[in-house]
């Protein structure tokens, strides 16, 4: 079948340190995969987007890789803050498939000061 | 808008009884996107609405859960007959077209049936 996999087991690090986040995805030809983070309460808010072509994207403390051939996506927040936690989803949306995200259950994030 | 607005922010509703759900998505976004979201699950997509074309309706769940759009502006989400495993967050987002890159989320309806 296919799915989409994240970390089901919350990620607890040290204030400064590198938070990495995997997405593991089955079956999928993904066109691209976006990552959001969602806060308690709301809507998920869109950090960034990356391509079947691109290997790796960067946003400031943010990157995300992308490797096609393992169908995982790494998602990174260096210099990580009390203020980055959250649950962060990873999202693909198949190549013929426009306009259907297709969501992990997400992976909660606590940065400790 | 700045934003994605929804309508109500929560709503509890008795079984059997039909609910509706609004959504205003940002002035100029052509997609519009309705999704749900299961207390401790992942958003599963319900319709998406891209311009004049037809709507996806792949993901609704029965043909109690209808939903139209105006134009390009306003959508409204149809539950009739609600049962309690439809007591969930509903989530609406928007793009500037299909692939444009990443969704504008509003905060959701959370919907109780009781």
């Amino acid at each position: 079948s296919q799915k989409i996999e994240q970390n089901s087991e919350a990620l607890n690090i040290q204030e400064g340190k590198t938070a990495t986040l995997t997405c593991n995805y089955t079956n999928y030809s993904p066109a691209y995969l976006q990552w959001y983070r969602q806060d308690p309460g709301r809507g998920p808010v869109f950090l960034l987007l990356i391509r079947e072509n691109e290997k790796e994207k960067r946003k400031e403390r943010l990157k995300v890789t992308f490797d096609t051939t393992l169908k995982q996506s790494l998602f990174h927040i260096t210099a990580s803050q009390p203020a980055d936690s959250a649950t962060y989803l990873c999202a693909l949306e198949r190549d013929n498939q426009g306009g259907k995200l297709i969501f992990g259950q997400g992976t909660e994030l606590s940065v400790k000061p | 808008g700045a934003g994605v607005s929804q309508s109500p922010s929560n709503k509890v509703t008795e079984k059997g009884k039909d609910v509706e759900l609004r959504c205003d998505p940002i002035s100029g976004h052509t997609a519009l996107y309705w999704y749900r979201q299961r207390l401790g699950q992942g958003l599963e997509f319900l319709i998406y609405f891209q311009g004049n074309s037809a709507p996806d309706k792949s993901g609704l769940p029965s043909d109690r859960f209808s939903a139209e759009r105006t134009g390009e502006s306003v959508s409204t989400l149809t539950i009739q007959r609600t049962q309690q495993e439809d007591s969930a967050v509903y989530l609406c987002a928007s793009s500037l077209g299909l692939r444009t890159g990443g969704y504008t989320f509003g905060s959701g309806t959370r919907l109780t049936v009781v």
